[in-house]
């Protein structure tokens, strides 16, 4: 157990509707980092939040956007879905903002768009 | 930018026999190295790391890898495969000082025979 929290851990939904994947991050880790796995992407960076704060953007849609509140519990909202938005979603965490080496992820949300 | 080959998509070795799966990187300098495991249903957990100094570098659960700067190289090696190691396997990179934005190959799943 990486102590990273993701919910749900399956979501099925449509085409054209929104979703939202949570992620809450090791206790008194600061920084939480989104990943999209996907069978023709591989693993995709897509965005870091540091402390509340947006720190780096990846290959992140327009249609996706994400935040990490107060508690540094992190949301991935993603609208407009369409059928290639099917993936697993990582959730990562690290305390420092870059230069510890290692990132525990959590088991991942499953995504598929019917 | 920096970037990962993993030239073998699947190997499938038998339990005892030994292992070494092939990374192979991109980038002006020397980055930092990791190798992850992704055992099924599961996220993502670090083997090890080379950021610098001794260039074999020894991970969990018997692994060890070895940076060769002149072939631009960093193999996982393990001298007796377990049946538990049965996974898929991402080397990755990262800019020295950012060791968390991470840039992964396509992974190789590894299947180990009886």
């Amino acid at each position: 157990d990486s102590g990273v929290t993701q919910t749900p851990k399956h979501l099925i939904t449509a085409t054209g509707q929104r979703v939202t994947l949570r992620c809450s991050p090791r206790s008194g880790d600061l920084s939480v980092y989104w990943y999209q796995q996907s069978l023709d992407q591989g693993l995709q960076f897509l965005i870091q939040y540091y402390n509340g704060e947006e720190r780096a953007k990846g290959n992140i849609l327009e249609r996706f956007s994400a935040q990490q509140f107060p508690d540094l519990h992190s949301e991935l909202n993603l609208s407009s879905l369409e059928l290639g938005d099917s993936a697993l979603y990582f959730c990562a965490s690290t305390v420092s903002e870059g230069n510890t080496g290692e990132l525990f992820f959590g088991e991942g949300s499953r995504l598929t768009v019917l | 930018a920096q970037s990962v080959t993993q030239p073998d998509i699947h190997i499938t070795v038998s339990e005892g026999a030994s292992l070494e799966l092939r990374c192979n990187y991109s980038y002006g300098a020397t980055p930092y190295l990791f190798w992850y495991v992704q055992s099924p249903g599961q996220g993502l957990q670090l083997l090890l790391k080379y950021f610098s100094g001794d260039t074999l570098v020894q991970g969990i659960k018997g692994f060890e890898a070895e940076f060769k700067r002149s072939q631009s190289s960093f193999n996982l090696r393990k001298p007796s495969v377990h049946w538990s190691d049965a996974a898929e396997y991402f080397c990755a990179v990262a800019r020295p000082g950012t060791a968390s934005k991470l840039t992964f190959g396509t992974g190789t799943r590894l299947q180990v025979t009886l």
